[in-house]
């Protein structure tokens, strides 16, 4: 069975302090890695797509990494906007078009 | 452009009463999703169309749960009878073609059953 892992729960940074948030997954044939962002009383915001082990994506002070059994998402320098809700979720080979979505990482950054 | 529109933004009814949620996808995208997220965990697929074919229902409760897309654009879920438990997150999701696609998701709808 597919199973998305997100660790830690909850994180509480200082603005500027980096940190990494990882995805750990068990899947039959990856098509594709997923991060999205989620803001309070909204829907998830799409913000990476990884294919294969060894990709990395930017976007401002994220960076995503893929390996074979896990991403990680890297915040550098956080700022109080970044505060959110981090979804991983993975798609299957035999699960068309479906994601699973782990629990998220919930991420607090304080001025 | 815009996103994918969702309404009601809220909805608390009673226990065994109906419930409609309807969804507008991003224009041009042909695969229209369906999730459910309960507090504190991700979303969860509930049913995936292909145009007006529903291709993928394996997750949708079907004793209580219905769901429509007429000609292959707006989507309507519906829960009848609500219960408890049915409480969450409707998120509807949107993506231009085919199963690999982003999916770009909507605000969602905050169901509340009392």
């Amino acid at each position: 069975e597919d199973q998305v892992t997100q660790s830690p729960e909850a994180l509480r940074l200082q603005e500027g302090e980096s940190s990494s948030l990882n995805c750990s997954y068990t899947v039959s044939g990856l098509r594709g890695l997923f991060w999205y962002r989620q803001d309070p009383g909204k829907g998830p915001e799409f913000l990476f797509t990884l294919y294969s082990a060894g990709e990395e994506k930017e976007k401002e002070r994220l960076k995503a990494t893929l390996t074979k059994k896990e991403s990680f998402l890297h915040i550098t320098a956080p700022k109080p906007e970044d505060s959110a809700t981090y979804l991983c979720a993975v798609q299957a080979g035999d699960s068309w078009g479906k994601l699973q979505f782990g629990a998220g990482t919930q991420v607090v950054v304080t001025p | 452009e815009a996103g994918v529109v969702q309404s009601p933004r809220y909805k608390i009814i009673e226990k065994k009463q109906p419930v409609a949620f309807w969804c507008n996808p991003i224009s041009g995208h042909n695969t229209l999703y369906w999730y459910r997220q309960n507090l504190g965990q991700g979303p969860e697929l509930l049913i995936r169309y292909e145009n007006e074919e529903a291709v993928d229902d394996s997750q949708l409760p079907k004793d209580r749960f219905s769901a429509e897309r007429l000609k292959g654009v707006d989507s309507t879920l519906k829960i009848q009878p609500a219960e408890l438990g049915d409480s969450a997150v409707y998120l509807c999701a949107s993506s231009p073609s085919g199963a690999t696609d982003t999916q770009y998701f909507g605000p969602g709808t905050r169901l509340t059953v009392l």
